[in-house]
């Protein structure tokens, strides 16, 4: 089975506080993915990577940045933290077979105080 | 831009009765569909994926969903309602095989099944 996990289940961090959130997949995926969910607004994509060192940013990059040195590791920076990313974040992974699912970890539940 | 829509942001059905979760989508292409479920504290897990054929896809767990492709809808569907569907039940879209596979979701539906 897949593997995607996420460093933290729960985060409580202070204004202005740089943050890490890693994740971390063990099926050699080529692609992964940040996400935040936000209630009624579902998930929406922060930033991806299609191989090492590489990366795109999705639809709300602003505030985050990413980094991928290793094929199975893909980590989310929040440089500055700001109550606004308060929120649930979660990673996910898929192969570069065209139609495959994307694989989700359990997610990381960030507080910004 | 490729967007989703959930209509309804909770449904609530009795256990042993049918149910429907809605979604509809707006794509420039093909679309590729998709619904994952997610229980509390958790990811989000697969249930089932439309990419081409027969418009009818049956996933895990007894869902099934309709691919209607006049109505642009892509409805999540379960004959008899076990309590432990109660989740939250999120659509999603891709219309391109190549490039960003990322994709874009609905607002999600949260599904409560009374027993």
């Amino acid at each position: 089975d897949v593997k995607v996990t996420q460093s933290s289940r729960y985060l409580v961090k202070r204004t202005g506080e740089k943050v890490f959130l890693e994740c971390v997949q063990d099926m050699d995926h080529e692609n992964m993915f940040w996400y935040r969910q936000d209630p009624g607004l579902g998930l929406r994509l922060i930033y991806f990577s299609y191989d090492v060192k590489m990366k795109e940013k999705g639809d709300i990059p602003e505030g985050y940045s990413v980094s991928r040195e290793k094929k199975e590791r893909f980590s989310l920076i929040l440089e500055s933290a700001s109550t606004n990313q308060t929120s649930m974040y979660l990673c996910a992974s898929i192969s570069s077979g065209t139609w495959n699912e994307q694989y989700f970890g359990p997610g990381t539940r960030l507080t910004v105080t | 831009a490729q967007s989703v829509a959930q209509p309804e942001d909770q449904v609530n059905v009795a256990e042993g009765n049918p149910l429907t979760v809605k979604c509809t989508y707006s794509v420039s292409g093909n679309p590729y569909l998709f619904w994952y479920v997610q229980y509390p504290n958790r990811g989000l897990q697969f249930l089932l994926k439309y990419i081409t054929g027969d418009n009818l896809v049956k996933g895990s767990y007894g869902f099934e969903a309709e691919f209607n492709k006049s109505q642009t809808s892509f409805h999540l569907k379960k004959p008899s309602a076990l309590v432990s569907d109660s989740a939250l039940y999120f659509c999603a879209v891709r219309d391109s095989p190549t490039g960003r596979r990322a994709l874009t979701f609905g607002s999600g539906t949260r599904l409560q099944v009374q027993p």
